[in-house]
């Protein structure tokens, strides 16, 4: 089966810019992860979703980071303005209820 | 937040000797999931091992499970220098719909 696809895979930024990423899960996963992972660290989840449905966004940062899911299927997530903080690897992952989640390759984002 | 803890932050052991590695998370589960992630790539699924099971195999794979004391153990036996990589435990909240949350991560390097 197909994984899951994420682009870009690296995006340099200047810090006040925007920029957005792209995922697209393995096709009949209803739930879908967006995950910061900060160099050195472990991804910490930033919003989940259920179809087009939102379960849990309590650690986004919601002045900055906006994500959606359109017909439950693909997803966007955007940062606008950019911090420098936001340097990161952005990963995307999808799953089927009570199963291990399939990662993509994660978006590299550096911000100047 | 991170809701596991894994220790040892680092290990270093020789090609042929065997790798433990410890978990320990807060709130009830429904399962528990180790992952590994080798350098600048996405994670990849290892073991899922349920809220009623103890021990799981897979391949040089050993992982337990006691939720009286909320932790976890990944045992890899006659590790091998492909082995290097970072690893992960995830738990899958009870309760939770399926959000999965990260631990802070073990690296382990298997010299030759």
């Amino acid at each position: 089966e197909a994984g899951v696809a994420q682009s870009p895979r690296y995006k340099i930024i200047e810090k006040r810019q925007s920029v957005a990423f792209w995922c697209n899960p393995i096709s009949g996963h209803a739930t879908l992860y967006w995950y910061q992972q900060i160099l050195g660290q472990g991804p910490k989840l930033l919003i989940q979703f259920q179809n087009n449905g939102v379960v849990d966004d309590s650690q986004l940062p919601k002045d900055r980071f906006s994500a959606e899911r359109l017909k439950g299927v693909d997803s966007t997530l955007k940062i606008q303005p950019a911090k420098l903080e936001d340097s990161a690897v952005y990963l995307c992952a999808s799953s089927l209820p009570r199963q291990w989640a399939f990662f993509g390759q994660g978006t590299r984002l550096t911000v100047v | 937040s991170q809701q596991g803890e894994e220790d040892p932050q680092a290990l270093s052991i020789q090609e042929g000797e065997n790798a433990t590695m410890n978990c320990s998370y807060k709130t009830s589960i429904n399962n528990l999931q180790w992952y590994r992630q080798n350098s600048g790539r996405g994670l990849v699924h290892l073991i899922l091992i349920r809220s009623n099971e103890r021990e799981k195999h897979s391949g040089r794979l050993r992982v337990t499970l006691d939720t009286s004391k909320k932790s976890s153990s990944l045992l890899i036996t006659a590790s091998r220098a492909a082995d290097t990589a970072s690893y992960f435990c995830a738990t899958d909240e009870a309760g939770g719909g399926n959000k999965l949350t990260f631990g802070t991560g073990t690296q382990l390097k298997v010299e030759l």
